[in-house]
């Protein structure tokens, strides 16, 4: 079975751009997570969609969206990008939303 | 949320016993201890999860003592590929929102 899978791997911004990250889920996963994960830190929480609806939101300001599909693949979405926004775009599905989740490796993010 | 404090770093050899111990005081009654690997440029991977006791499977195991303020993360017999962040978490009611923090880096040597 293929894993979580995320598109692109890599991309490279401008400030005050737009940016849309993929992901689809593990086949029966129901639930996607975003984690945004800066160099030497942990991965921080995003979102948490379940179903198609949003089922959790970490503190991040409202440039960050983020849907789910009714194939239960999801788009992150940040607009106006900032500097800051460089990190490592992890995400997870799983079967619902108390189960170990599955990491995808990850978009590299590089706004410049 | 329940804070977890887990030592910076690590260093083993190759075949040794690790075992990287957690501190989680203010652990509720329904939540969970989970343990995650993360290689560098790769997403976490789910290790082991438990609520009590000890709990095994074949590639860890997690030692819960019965106050349930700590836990430890046993890994048997460490090669070099086992060199990677391994964070310590806990979950409310076994729910997947996940707050990382820092986590341990372990190193193996040979």
């Amino acid at each position: 079975d293929a894993g979580v899978t995320q598109s692109p791997t890599h991309l490279i911004k401008t400030r005050g751009q737009q940016v849309t990250l993929r992901c689809s889920p593990i086949s029966g996963h129901k639930s996607v997570s975003w984690y945004q994960q800066v160099l030497g830190q942990g991965p921080q929480f995003i979102f948490q969609y379940y179903e198609k609806e949003e089922r959790g939101r970490g503190n991040f300001p409202d440039r960050f969206s983020a849907r789910q599909f009714p194939n239960y693949s999801s788009e992150l979405n940040v607009n106006a990008l900032l500097l800051g926004d460089s990190a490592l775009y992890l995400c997870a599905s799983s079967p619902s939303v108390d189960s170990p989740l599955h990491f995808g490796n990850g978009t590299r993010l590089t706004v410049t | 949320l329940a804070k977890t404090t887990q030592p910076i770093s690590m260093d083993s050899y190759e075949g040794q016993e690790v075992n990287i111990t957690c501190s989680h005081n203010n652990i509720a009654t329904n939540d969970y201890i989970t343990w995650y690997q993360q290689f560098p440029s790769q997403g976490p991977r789910f290790i082991i999860q438990g609520y009590k006791t000890k709990v095994t499977n074949e590639v860890a195991s997690l030692f819960i003592p019965a106050d349930r303020k700590s836990s430890t993360l046993s890994l048997p017999r460490v090669s070099l590929s086992d060199t990677a962040v391994y964070y310590c978490l806990v979950l409310t009611g076994g729910g997947n929102k996940l707050t990382f923090g820092t986590g341990t880096q372990l190193k193996v040597e040979l």
